[in-house]
């Protein structure tokens, strides 16, 4: 199994650009979501998923959108990058509808430079 | 506002010493979790205690779970350098929407001097 996967690893992108970040599991898990990571602000929850086609926002949404099609991908669509959408983007999934009730298996992260 | 909190920030100590970690939350929880975030990677899972749990154990590791003060406590023993690392708590917070999701505190860095 590869877990979750996700890319591109490092982006770079000029404020008003928009782009997505791809995000794949394959272990079957239901549960799906994106967080960031800002320097002393551990991680913050942007948007997650229960199942396709079922996408709830998190504690950050803002600026970022989110689709689940199929159960394996989960991507997060930046709209219009600001220098204030600087951070890591770590995907996680998680067993069944209740995956917080569970474990969950963290992608290696995307860290995204808006200038 | 994050749910859970990580008290200390930081924390340095010397191989072989113990290390204690402590997270507070303020919301009634099922479970807490804690992670463990080696520098520039992704987290990795450490161990899950449930809301009728009260101490759990998982190697050098051990855990605690107070539901009347709303708070956790992770134990390592017998440090050793290689565990150098960010340690975050986790707790299954609801949402505005009705629905509950994992949230993250904001983590303790700790540093074992070899």
């Amino acid at each position: 199994n590869a877990g979750v996967t996700q890319t591109p690893k490092f982006q770079v992108l000029k404020t008003g650009q928009s782009m997505t970040l791809q995000c794949a599991q394959d272990m079957n898990h239901e549960y799906m979501s994106w967080y960031r990571q800002d320097p002393g602000m551990g991680l913050r929850l942007i948007h997650y998923s229960v199942g396709a086609g079922i996408t709830d926002q998190g504690e950050v949404p803002n600026g970022y959108n989110v689709s689940r099609s199929t159960t394996e991908d989960f991507p997060l669509r930046l709209l219009s990058a600001a220098p204030s959408q600087t951070s890591v983007y770590f995907c996680a999934s998680g067993e069944g509808l209740a995956g917080y009730s569970y474990e969950q298996y963290f992608g290696p992260g995307t860290r995204l430079t808006v200038t | 506002s994050q749910q859970g909190e990580e008290d200390p920030q930081a924390l340095s100590i010397q191989e072989g010493e113990n290390a204690t970690m402590n997270c507070s939350y303020k919301t009634s929880i099922n479970n807490l979790q804690w992670y463990r975030q080696n520098s520039g990677r992704g987290l990795v899972h450490l161990i899950l205690i449930r809301s009728n749990e009260r101490e759990k154990h998982s190697g050098r590791l051990r855990v605690t779970l107070d539901t009347s003060k709303k708070s956790s406590s992770l134990l390592i023993t017998a440090s050793r350098a290689a565990d150098t690392a960010s340690y975050f708590c986790a707790t299954d917070a609801r949402y505005h929407t009705g629905r509950r999701a994992l949230t993250f505190g904001s983590g303790t860095r700790l540093q074992v001097q070899p």
